[in-house]
């Protein structure tokens, strides 16, 4: 069945280190969505991507979708405290409802 | 401001019992989503449903089952609670287009003893 795979797990980081994770389909998407959640909290939406080698910014944060739509991956710049959480890749396809979630990477940020 | 909102944000049952975790939106949204979230395991489906009344099978339905009379309601089900059913419980919602995003619940932190 389709699979999301990503990572790191886990990444620790000193405040102004750069962060990336990786997320990897099994196959083709339709479109790949970027989720993150504070501890304690629930997934929020942050990106959506739909273009086979699309490039998106939010300040310092950088999201790409691979050439052939199978892996994504998201980039944080100069990492801040408040960039804790952990971050959910979630593919979706033509063919069905569901949200295929990677198992997310868990973000430290050490002061 | 869109909402989906589940009916408790901690619950403590003991082993045996039936449970009931309720989750509305106020969004119309067609389809509606149980996840689990274990340390290390992600997110996990447990069943979703596009439609009153439909339901369809996620990784991991063995032990739960859901009920959708209405648009905006959707139920999880555990028959009979069990301990390795101890997690947090994620109710989400989206509309049926593809290229629209999950709106999440709050969650509910679930301990069987």
């Amino acid at each position: 069945g389709q699979q999301v795979m990503q990572i790191p797990q886990y990444q620790h980081v000193q405040e102004g280190e750069d962060f990336t994770t990786y997320c990897n389909s099994s196959t083709t998407l339709s479109n790949i969505q970027w989720y993150k959640q504070r501890p304690g909290g629930h997934p929020v939406f942050l990106i959506q991507l739909v273009k086979s080698g699309e490039v998106k910014k939010q300040k310092r944060l950088t999201f790409q979708f691979g050439e052939a739509k199978k892996n994504s991956s998201l980039h944080i710049t100069a990492t801040q405290t408040t960039d804790v959480g952990t971050y959910f890749c979630a593919g979706r396809t033509n063919t069905g409802n569901q949200f295929y979630f990677g198992t997310g990477t868990s973000l430290t940020v050490i002061p | 401001d869109v909402k989906v909102t589940q009916s408790s944000r901690y619950l403590v049952k003991r082993t045996g019992e039936k449970v009931f975790l309720e989750c509305v939106q106020d969004m119309d949204h067609e389809n509606m989503f149980w996840y689990r979230q274990d340390p290390g395991l992600g997110l996990r489906l447990i069943y979703f449903s596009y439609d009153v009344k439909m339901k369809e099978k996620g990784d991991i339905p063995e032990g739960y089952s859901v009920s959708r009379e209405k648009k905006e309601r959707f139920s999880l089900i555990l028959e009979s609670a069990s301990t390795n059913q101890t997690s947090m419980y994620l109710c989400a919602s989206s509309a049926v287009e593809v290229v629209t995003e999950a709106f999440f619940g709050q969650g509910t932190r679930l301990t069987v003893v």
